[in-house]
């Protein structure tokens, strides 16, 4: 199993552009999750969907940031326009979720992050 | 879901058990009490949950108190590989987790 893949691994950008980061969850896996991580504010939950529908996006900081799902196999945070202060790791992670058919245990499987400095 | 407390860091002797505790006086009936870790610049990891018992699997044992409101996780026999802090997070919302700050462990020679 190949795991959480999200990329790009690292990304530098100038202020004002738009950054898109991408995560494809493990197969099966029917919840995915957005995480952002400083050192200010540690982990925080963005957004996390459940059968490709976002079921909380309370923690998405402001309207510049924006995350689909399209299928099951594929989500996308956008941030646009970008700021200094968005400069953080990115995490996706996926788990069985809710409705899913098996034993939910709870387990949040994660990538290995995005690193987004932003100039 | 129910705060948790944990101490900010640790220390242990490689070789030795690890054991990090975790407050969560608050917690209610139907939470359950997770344990992830983030090693360096790595995505967090699981270990280990429960509710009520303790557990026990390949990577650590879970003690959770009779009246739940604090539980400790034990790294047996904790490596150097084992540096990295250690979450402590109570919810009852389904794979929904809010991390807290943890606590750093560092395994020393």
């Amino acid at each position: 199993d190949a795991g959480v893949i999200q990329s790009p691994r690292h990304e530098v950008t100038e202020m004002g552009q738009e950054v898109t980061l991408r995560c494809k969850p493990i197969s099966g896996h029917n919840s995915l999750f957005w995480y952002r991580q400083t050192m200010m504010r540690g982990l925080e939950l963005l957004i996390y969907f459940n059968n490709n529908v976002p079921i909380d996006d309370s923690g998405m900081p402001e309207d510049r940031f924006s995350a689909k799902m399209p299928n099951a196999s594929f989500s996308t945070l956008k941030i646009q326009p970008s700021e200094p202060r968005d400069s953080a790791v990115y995490f996706c992670a996926s788990s069985l979720g809710f409705g899913s058919g098996g034993t939910n245990t709870g387990e949040l499987f994660f990538g290995e992050g995005s690193r987004l400095t932003v100039l | 879901d129910a705060k948790t407390t944990q101490p900010p860091s640790m220390d242990c002797a490689e070789g030795r058990a690890a054991n990090l505790p975790c407050n969560h006086s608050t917690i209610s009936g139907n939470e359950y009490v997770y344990w992830y870790r983030q090693i360096h610049s790595q995505g967090p990891q699981y270990i280990i949950h429960g509710l009520k018992n303790n557990e026990t699997n390949e990577m650590a044992s879970l003690i959770i108190t009779e009246d739940r409101k604090s539980s400790t996780l034990i790294l047996p026999h904790a490596t150097l590989r084992d540096t990295a802090v250690y979450y402590c997070i109570s919810t009852g919302g389904g794979n929904k987790l809010t991390f807290g700050t943890g606590t750093q462990l560092k395994v020393e020679l």
